[in-house]
């Protein structure tokens, strides 16, 4: 069955980096595309970028462009999403979520979600 | 980049009632949209792609429709794990990938 499994929680003080995890498996990696997804506390979803873990072709959201990094490691299954000079309004859940279509489509398999707090 | 509106942000009804939530693109989708459920505490599930096509182990009183900007999720009769929060979101123009605000169904 598919399954991602996403690292754990991390507290972080402004202007930090973070660095969260991802691993699937139950099906083949380099046949759907990776997203990354962000939910602050008592609001909505936002996506934040993409990752064809096959090439390892990205595209990112205009408003997180210079901050953020999403990264693979196809030998171990595993997507990374980077983000830098956190600030207080980071504070989210991180969601990891697999393409439904295979590219650019809809959200089928979610990772358990990670929490950043960026606190000082 | 396309803005969803949802509508209305809460709706309050009672088992066995009808539910219908809208979503309003800000340009056409064309038929790109789907709908996802979110409980507390939960992460979101995929209820609904290319606008009326249900995702496995959807129950069939789920159903959407529409077309362009303006798409519609029906509850035909709530059932208790119904009650959450409803998700649009849109692949039609990328990036980004743009979700609504969301639709809050709960119970009366």
């Amino acid at each position: 069955q598919v399954q991602l499994v996403q690292s754990g929680a991390e507290v972080k003080k402004p202007g930090a980096s973070v660095k969260i995890s991802c691993k699937a498996s139950g099906y083949n990696f380099n046949a759907y595309f990776m997203n990354w997804v962000r939910q602050a506390p008592g609001q909505g979803l936002e996506w934040m970028g993409i990752i064809d873990p096959s090439g390892g072709t990205t595209s990112y959201a205009q408003r997180f462009q210079g901050r953020v990094t999403v990264t693979r490691d196809t030998s171990t299954s595993t997507v990374y999403m980077e983000l830098s000079s956190l600030r207080s309004e980071d504070t989210a859940v991180y969601y990891c979520a697999r393409d439904h279509l295979g590219s650019w489509s809809y959200f089928d398999f979610w990772g358990q979600g990670t929490l950043v707090t960026v606190s000082s | 980049e396309i803005v969803l509106t949802q509508s209305p942000a809460t709706l309050s009804l009672s088992p066995g009632e009808r539910a219908t939530l809208s979503c309003r693109a800000s340009q056409s989708v064309r038929s790109y949209l789907a709908w996802y459920q979110q409980k507390p505490g939960q992460t979101p599930r995929l209820l609904i792609y290319d606008t009326s096509n249900r995702a496995t182990g959807v129950p069939d009183r789920f159903s959407g429709s529409g077309s362009g900007t303006d798409f519609t999720l029906t509850i035909s009769s709530l059932e208790p794990e119904d009650f959450a929060v409803y998700y649009c979101q849109q692949r039609s123009n990328w990036p980004p990938l743009t979700f609504g605000g969301g639709t809050k169904v709960e119970m009366k």
